[in-house]
């Protein structure tokens, strides 16, 4: 079975600083990662996605994160943070192939000026 | 392109009574998985449509069901519905093939009195 953990519900940064979200996964197979965003009373938009090429993912908006298979983590990073980036994150995995993704619980980023 | 459209986007029901939430993927785009999202349990996988045909199933309840139609259209029918059914019901598309990450409407918010 696979799982998601993100750790820290609630993130606050100063615009700026240095973004990062976590994220570990549970896997019995290499896994597919997920980044998404959602902003208020929205879906979700794709940020970055790792599907067993580059451990360094580049996204959108300046975010990336790196496939650390040996710590079973795929944490966010942005260099920094602006007003906008302020939204709901969840890291979501799913096996090769698959279609179900399964979600962590979500990270709020909050940024203040 | 047209993004992924949900109708209705909000909806309000009594305990008991049915309800069909209708999504319309992105045009060309062959597979819509159907996920439901609530504070407490967060995001999780309904079920995914492939050409009509039910590809995979999450943990859910009979009560909750879906089709898709020829022109890929789908429609999620929940039944008897609970409190515990309020929640926001996100649609996604993909292209179909496996690896191919998935695009999110912007939902149905549907509050169960």
């Amino acid at each position: 079975a696979q799982s998601v953990t993100q750790l820290g519900s609630h993130v606050s940064v100063s615009e700026g600083a240095l973004v990062l979200l976590r994220c570990n996964y549970s896997s019995s197979v290499p896994p597919y990662l997920f980044w998404y965003v959602q902003y208020p009373n929205q879906g979700l938009q794709l940020l970055l996605k790792y599907t067993s090429a580059a451990t360094l993912v580049k996204g959108i908006n300046g975010f990336e994160a790196e496939f650390k298979k040996s710590e079973t983590s795929f944490h966010l990073t942005k260099p920094s943070a602006h007003m906008s980036d302020a939204a709901e994150y969840f890291c979501a995995v799913s096996p090769p192939g698959g279609t179900a993704l399964i979600f962590g619980k979500g990270t709020t980023l909050s940024v203040s000026s | 392109k047209a993004g992924v459209t949900q109708t209705p986007r909000y909806l309000i029901k009594t305990r008991g009574q049915q309800v069909t939430l209708s999504c319309s993927p992105i045009s060309g785009h062959r597979s819509v998985s159907w996920y439901q999202q609530t504070p407490g349990q967060g995001l999780q996988f309904l079920f995914e449509y492939f050409s009509e045909t039910q590809r995979n199933k999450g943990n859910f309840p009979g009560r909750f069901s879906g089709r898709q139609f020829s022109n890929s259209r789908s429609e999620m029918n929940v039944s008897t519905l609970e409190l515990g059914d309020s929640a926001l019901y996100l649609c996604a598309s993909s292209p179909g093939d496996r690896d191919n990450e998935q695009f999110f409407g912007p939902g149905t918010r549907l509050t169960v009195l």
